[in-house]
């Protein structure tokens, strides 16, 4: 089935410096949704993006969407210890299909 | 507080013997569903709901039986566990489309010795 596939797999940065996370996916989408992932506990919704809009930002998190690339982005801008997480991104499909998750970004910040 | 409760939080237990993971939430969600994790397998659907007495098969539903009697419960049955099926487990609720915010249980971190 539709899977997003996030690069990189894993990334290390320092407190303070952004951290930049990307999505591909393969088919036409409704919309694209972003989540959080603390080690081995419950996924948190962060962001979600619709097919219509190209850039959205909550917080310190901003997404990009380009339809035409079947690509989004996830952009934290400076960065904390606390970020330290996996970043997953979900897709559907055209009729309202269910979320189908990447493997998602190790994302670890040093402080 | 709205939320996803799923029970147990860790279970070991043996090949064959039947199990239940409970999962309940408290927002009047229609759709929920249950996930599976594994490392470098990212997270798969294994069976969703989108309403009372209406389940379907995810992408990995073999081993694995749902029900959705009431709107609140979803719980995924492991009628004959087997090692294969030691995963984490989560199971999720949306409000209504599916495509909408999951809200997500702590997680069943499960192991078929």
């Amino acid at each position: 089935s539709q899977q997003g596939e996030e690069d990189p797999q894993a990334l290390s940065i320092q407190e303070g410096e952004n951290a930049t996370m990307n999505c591909s996916y393969k088919t036409s989408i409704n919309n694209l949704q972003w989540y959080r992932q603390n080690s081995g506990r419950g996924l948190v919704h962060l962001i979600l993006i619709r097919s219509n809009e190209r850039e959205k930002h909550s917080g310190r998190l901003r997404v990009t969407l380009d339809t035409s690339k079947k690509s989004s982005s996830l952009l934290i801008t400076a960065s904390r210890a606390a970020d330290t997480a996996s970043y997953f991104c979900a897709t559907d499909a055209i009729g309202n299909t269910p979320l189908v998750f990447g493997k998602g970004t190790r994302l670890s910040v040093i402080a | 507080e709205a939320q996803v409760t799923q029970n147990p939080r860790y279970l070991i237990t043996v090949t064959g013997k039947k199990l239940t993971v409970t999962c309940s939430q408290n927002m009047n969600h229609e759709y929920m569903s249950w996930y599976r994790q594994d490392p470098g397998l990212g997270l798969r659907q294994i069976y969703y709901s989108m309403n009372v007495e209406v389940t379907d098969k995810g992408d990995v539903p073999e081993g694995y039986k749902v029900s959705r009697k009431e709107k609140r419960n979803f719980p995924l049955i492991l009628e004959s566990p087997s090692p294969n099926q030691t995963s984490l487990y989560f199971c999720a609720s949306n409000r209504g489309l599916p495509n909408t915010e999951a809200f997500f249980g702590q997680g069943t971190r499960l192991t078929v010795v």
